[in-house]
């Protein structure tokens, strides 16, 4: 789950509407997700996390949905504005309390249209 | 709580240069890592430490990078004789250890001319 040498893909979305980020993780054994937000010239940062013992979690505006059966997440952003624009990050970390490293997902870049 | 300090901002080296980047943790964590990124790229994961320990340096190279985190003081990572593609910007992120989010820095661009 590390991006490397791949140029981001692109999520186009009209301002008002839902968008709905995927992301694929690796690792059956993970237990913790989150989703981090880098806006441009910043370091990322923070949004939503989850537990494997859960399927959803919800935050301002934001949602995040767990599929263990099919390694699948999603975060979705209600009413997207143009703040929103920003590059969406996944990260998943494995099972085990000696495991601290988060494995990152390669990015997708939101894009809100006016 | 100023967050996770990185500097400089920006730093511009000439090639065969030494680069210094410092990354001061949150208070009260004692893990930090270090990632690289390019335009439009993802987060690279270059070195994992805790305080004068290195856990991971499997994403960083094994020539002229090196990266240390001492008892006292902030996280140093130290590029040697930089060549142009060492050009991109690097990210500090620290973590508690009891929580397992990461807070990151604002990054170090560097620049190679």
């Amino acid at each position: 789950g590390e991006s490397v040498g791949l140029h981001l893909p692109t999520l186009s979305v009209q301002e008002g509407d839902n968008s709905i980020i995927n992301c694929a993780y690796s690792n059956s054994a993970s237990d913790y997700f989150i989703w981090y937000k880098q806006e441009s010239g910043k370091g990322p940062q923070f949004i939503i996390d989850i537990r494997s013992n859960m399927d959803k979690r919800q935050g301002q505006r934001v949602t995040v949905l767990l599929n263990k059966t099919v390694k699948h997440l999603s975060l979705q952003i209600a009413a997207t504005q143009p703040g929103d624009s920003a590059v969406y990050f996944c990260a998943e970390k494995l099972d085990g309390d000696s495991n601290y490293q988060l494995i990152w997902g390669a990015g997708t870049k939101l894009i809100i249209k006016p | 709580n100023a967050g996770v300090m990185q500097n400089p901002r920006h730093l511009v080296r000439r090639r065969g240069q030494e680069a210094r980047l410092r990354c001061s943790p949150m208070k009260g964590h004692s893990h930090v890592y270090w990632y690289r990124q390019l335009p439009e790229e993802g987060l690279k994961f270059m070195v994992y430490l805790q305080k004068e320990n290195i856990i991971d340096e499997s994403g960083m190279p094994k020539e002229r990078f090196s990266a240390e985190f001492p008892k006292e003081g902030p996280s140093i990572l130290r590029i040697q004789q930089v060549v142009r593609g060492d050009s991109a910007a690097y990210f500090c992120a620290s973590q508690s250890g009891t929580d397992y989010g990461y807070t990151f820095g604002s990054g170090t661009r560097l620049t190679v001319v």
